[in-house]
């Protein structure tokens, strides 16, 4: 079963608009982070948000926002008044904590969706 | 603002010969990885890495790749007689912590072409 699941492929979204990216995810873990990333074309990896299965607010950073609803499982990124420089592919990752004695676990990510902001 | 950095960025490689894909990790951080993202397809972990040695790694690390750190700054992935199905590009990323809400940060990425 997949982990994380992002059912939108593509999106095509005026400037100026917000759009909602979806995810949702598959864990049994009660310790578990949710983050997204952004790839754009030239291909290197930027860290957006990142929501705790813990935290009690939904995260902010500028124009970003992630809608978590944990008892649905899900964890979509909100980007407000969109611009053209948000064109790029965009992941849903979870790094989960069962790991209780130390080390690290990797990131489980999504498919992806492409994200086409038109002027 | 520190960065991880990958070299290099694009690597061709005939089928069988052997490649080491080199990254230096942001200074401070403790935890490394390897991750690899097949042209149009997700990215995939391959294996974390902390303390000098393995804390974890995926199906898709077999005997064919590994890992290591020869000195205080730079990690490497070693991949044994390369196949055609090894191109992708290879992110290398690091953390400082390794609890579920430390973000790894990711370098630019190495693009492996097998022919």
């Amino acid at each position: 079963a997949q982990k994380i699941t992002q059912t939108q492929p593509g999106m095509f979204v005026q400037e100026k608009e917000a759009v909602t990216l979806d995810c949702t995810y598959d864990t049994s873990d009660p310790s578990y982070g949710l983050f997204w990333y952004k790839q754009p074309s030239s291909g290197e990896m930027i860290f957006l948000i990142y929501q705790g299965s813990y935290d009690q607010q939904n995260a902010t950073e500028g124009r970003y926002s992630l809608n978590f609803q944990k008892a649905r499982k899900s964890a979509n990124l909100v980007i407000s008044a969109s611009q053209l420089g948000d064109s790029a592919m965009y992941f849903c990752a979870m790094r989960e904590g069962h790991r209780a004695g130390g080390g690290a676990d990797g990131l489980t990510f999504g498919k992806g969706t492409h994200l086409i902001i038109q002027p | 603002e520190p960065e991880v950095t990958q070299t290099p960025s694009h690597q061709v490689t005939q089928m069988g010969q052997e490649v080491i894909l080199r990254c230096v990790p942001i200074s401070n951080h403790l935890y490394f990885y390897w991750y690899r993202q097949i042209l149009g397809q997700k990215v995939e972990f391959l294996v974390s890495f902390y303390n000098n040695e393995i804390s974890e790694k995926s199906e898709i690390f077999d005997d064919q790749f590994s890992v290591e750190r020869p000195d205080g700054s730079n990690f490497t992935l070693k991949i044994r007689s390369t196949k055609l199905e090894d191109s992708a590009m290879y992110f290398c990323a690091s953390s400082q912590a390794g609890t579920v809400k430390t973000e790894a940060f990711f370098g630019q990425g190495t693009r492996l072409t097998v022919v």
